[in-house]
């Protein structure tokens, strides 16, 4: 059984420019949530897909947007990016919202 | 969203038990008590849940108050691998989403 992973593992890029994070769910799970970790903080909720809908929003302007696939991958995407986007992102994967198995994350600097 | 309160780090020696508290005095009903740590580097992994029972699995146990307003992680022999951040988190089921507040650091002493 395949777990969660998530490309690229790091990314560095300019204020003001738009990224696209990517997370490959385990196998048979149909809800994916991503999560921004600031260093030294715990992984603070954005938003969750179940079966390609948005299920779920936690306190994200809207540049902060997201896609789910019919094979449930799932995509974190990131407008005019700000200093303060600099975080590691987590995406988690889990059946119907129950227990989250997550990836290593997704280390993006902004400059 | 009930809160949880978690001491900020905690220190154990090698194979002895860890008792690592949570209190969630403003706990509802239908919130279910979740614990998920996070080793160096890595993310968070789910290590156990429970709603109003004790619990056991591999990894740990978990002590539920009677009035459910506090619980305690066990973990029955610490190893080094252990050392990690470990989030009491409260969650109801139905939501999904977790709230993690700054968690416990636990350090494990040869």
């Amino acid at each position: 059984e395949t777990g969660v992973t998530q490309s690229p593992t790091h990314l560095i890029k300019t204020r003001g420019q738009q990224v696209t994070l990517r997370c490959s769910s385990q196998s048979g799970h149909n809800t994916v949530s991503w999560y921004q970790q600031a260093l030294g903080q715990g992984p603070q909720f954005i938003f969750q897909y179940y079966r390609e809908e948005e299920n779920g929003r936690g306190n994200f302007p809207p540049r902060f947007s997201g896609l789910q696939f019919p094979n449930y991958s799932s995509e974190l995407n990131v407008n005019a990016l700000e200093l303060d986007d600099s975080a590691l992102y987590l995406c988690a994967s889990s059946l119907a919202g129950w227990e989250q198995y997550f990836g290593p994350g997704t280390r993006l600097t902004v400059t | 969203d009930a809160k949880t309160t978690q001491p900020n780090s905690m220190e154990s020696n090698e194979e002895e038990p860890v008792h690592l508290p949570c209190n969630h005095s403003t706990i509802s009903g239908t919130d279910y008590i979740h614990w998920y740590r996070q080793l160096p580097s890595q993310g968070p992994e789910y290590v156990i849940h429970g709603l109003t029972s004790n619990v056991n699995n591999r990894m740990a146990s978990l002590a539920i108050a009677e009035d459910r307003k506090s619980s305690t992680l066990i973990l029955h022999r610490a190893t080094l691998r252990d050392a990690a951040v470990y989030y009491c988190i409260l969650s109801r089921r139905s939501q999904g989403n977790l709230i993690f507040g700054k968690g416990t650091k636990l350090s494990v002493k040869p």
